[in-house]
């Protein structure tokens, strides 16, 4: 199995920070990296597929890089809206498997 | 608008069943891979299960298999799991969710419901 390793577990950040959150997988994983986002009591919601390609609706703020085992999520500018937990997933092989989470609170 | 709809879920005793369902309206629900994902509370995020869009490929993480099936009926947008044998570690919100790509059966999902609990305790 692929394991995700995110880093790191927690952080704490204020509005207007540049934010960015790091994902290794086990294993090369080309760019099979999605994220989402998840807030309390609700479901994820996918923000980037294929490592950098920005989801339908996703704000700009939100970028993803990486290829082979080392991703990095980054947010430009952190909003109010953006304090939540995120999850890094690989979509290269079964089992399907997601990193820890990254919860990302208010400084 | 894409809507996935679970229910089903519910106290259970170790060793028991349930059955989930997942109603799907909004998009063509027989070309796309379906999924089901837990999250064990204040746990991270686990894959469980997919089907692919005809229902002649499934799959599962190593933990479900044997106990756990997947399943979907094209003519109702319906997909279900059909949970056996369930041990206290199977507690979690179990969420459906519907894959991005008609193309591939395993990859990202674009669209999730609302999550049902299934609590599985004597």
């Amino acid at each position: 199995d692929i394991q995700m390793t995110q880093s790191p577990s927690s952080l704490s950040a204020s509005v207007g920070d540049r934010v960015t959150i790091t994902c290794r997988a086990s294993q090369s994983i080309s760019s099979y990296l999605n994220w989402y986002q998840q807030k309390p009591g609700k479901a994820p919601n996918l923000l980037i597929y294929a490592a950098s390609s920005l989801q339908g609706g996703v704000p700009s703020r939100f970028s993803g890089s990486g290829s082979g085992t080392d991703f990095t999520l980054t947010i430009s500018s952190l909003q109010p809206e953006d304090f939540a937990t995120y999850y890094c997933q690989q979509s290269y092989s079964t089992p399907l498997t997601f990193g820890g989470g990254t919860k990302v609170q208010i400084k | 608008e894409v809507q996935l709809l679970e229910s089903g879920g519910g106290l259970v005793q170790p060793g028991g069943s349930l059955r989930l369902s997942c109603a799907a309206s909004g998009f063509t629900f027989n070309i796309y891979a379906m999924s089901w994902v837990r999250q064990a509370p204040g746990k991270g995020l686990e894959w469980v299960s997919t089907i692919s869009g005809s229902g002649g490929a499934t799959y599962y993480v190593d933990s479900v298999k044997g106990r756990f099936t997947i399943s979907r009926d094209n003519s109702k947008n319906t997909l279900y799991l059909q949970m056996n044998s369930l041990r206290a570690e199977d507690t979690a919100v179990y969420y459906c969710a519907k894959d991005r790509l008609v193309v591939r059966d395993l990859g990202e999902f674009d669209y999730w419901g609302q999550g049902t609990l299934v609590t599985v305790s004597s």
